[in-house]
């Protein structure tokens, strides 16, 4: 049982360039997020999904889609990377632990880098 | 709008010691409030939650205690061990809703 991945750790992007990181979580968790971390900031949830072929904007979506064709992926795709997007990225799944309970998994994070 | 604020971001304690990280939330709504804990170069990882109906729980060293009065809440590691520095983040959520992070705390627990 491996968790949550994330694929790749790390990257470094010039500007415009475009990218896909990759979540793969093999608990059979319905919810999936997209989060950024950046200093002093804390997580920001970017898109997130309830459930295989659905997908929600969350805090801070633009400049990012994102995809959930299999249940066990949830994919981010950014089309033309700007420097404001380097940053360290979360991908976390969900599930509830009881009526309102929620509790949520996280992979090793993706260190993006665009210059 | 930061509904979530962690106010300290460092906190340095003597290993034996109780270290006290604090949060603070604007939302009335939130109901549910979580602490997560977060190594460099990994993701967080959950170390402990509180209902809105309670006042306080306990895992081990890990307490949290909420002041939903003055929209409160606190994590008190007793004692502190040197492998508990890491940034500790709180979190909190309402029924259905997705999470709201605050900004974290770096704690230092010192040999």
């Amino acid at each position: 049982n491996a968790g949550v991945t994330q694929t790749p750790k790390f990257r470094v992007l010039k500007t415009g360039q475009s990218m896909t990181l990759l979540c793969a979580q093999d608990m059979n968790h319905e919810y999936m997020y997209w989060y950024r971390q950046d200093p002093g900031m804390g997580l920001r949830l970017i898109h997130y999904s309830v459930g295989e072929g659905t997908t929600a904007k969350g805090e801070v979506p633009d400049g990012y889609n994102v995809s959930r064709l299999k249940k066990q992926n949830f994919l981010l795709g950014l089309e033309s990377a700007a420097p404001s997007q380097t940053s360290v990225y979360f991908c976390a799944s969900e599930v509830v632990r009881g009526l309102g309970v929620y509790e949520q998994y996280f992979g090793p994070g993706t260190r993006l880098t665009v210059t | 709008d930061q509904q979530v604020k962690q106010n300290s971001p460092s906190l340095s304690v003597q290993e034996g010691r109780i270290s006290i990280l604090n949060c603070d939330y604007t939302n009335s709504m939130f109901d549910y409030f979580l602490w997560y804990k977060k190594y460099p170069a990994e993701g967080p990882t959950f170390l402990i939650s509180i209902s809105s109906i309670k006042d306080k729980n306990e895992d081990g060293r890990f307490t949290v205690f909420l002041n939903k009065s003055a929209k409160h809440l606190s994590l008190h590691i007793v004692p502190s061990q040197p492998g508990d520095s890491a940034v500790y983040f709180c979190a909190a959520e309402t029924s259905g809703s997705r999470l709201t992070f605050g900004e974290g705390t770096q704690l230092t627990v010192n040999p």
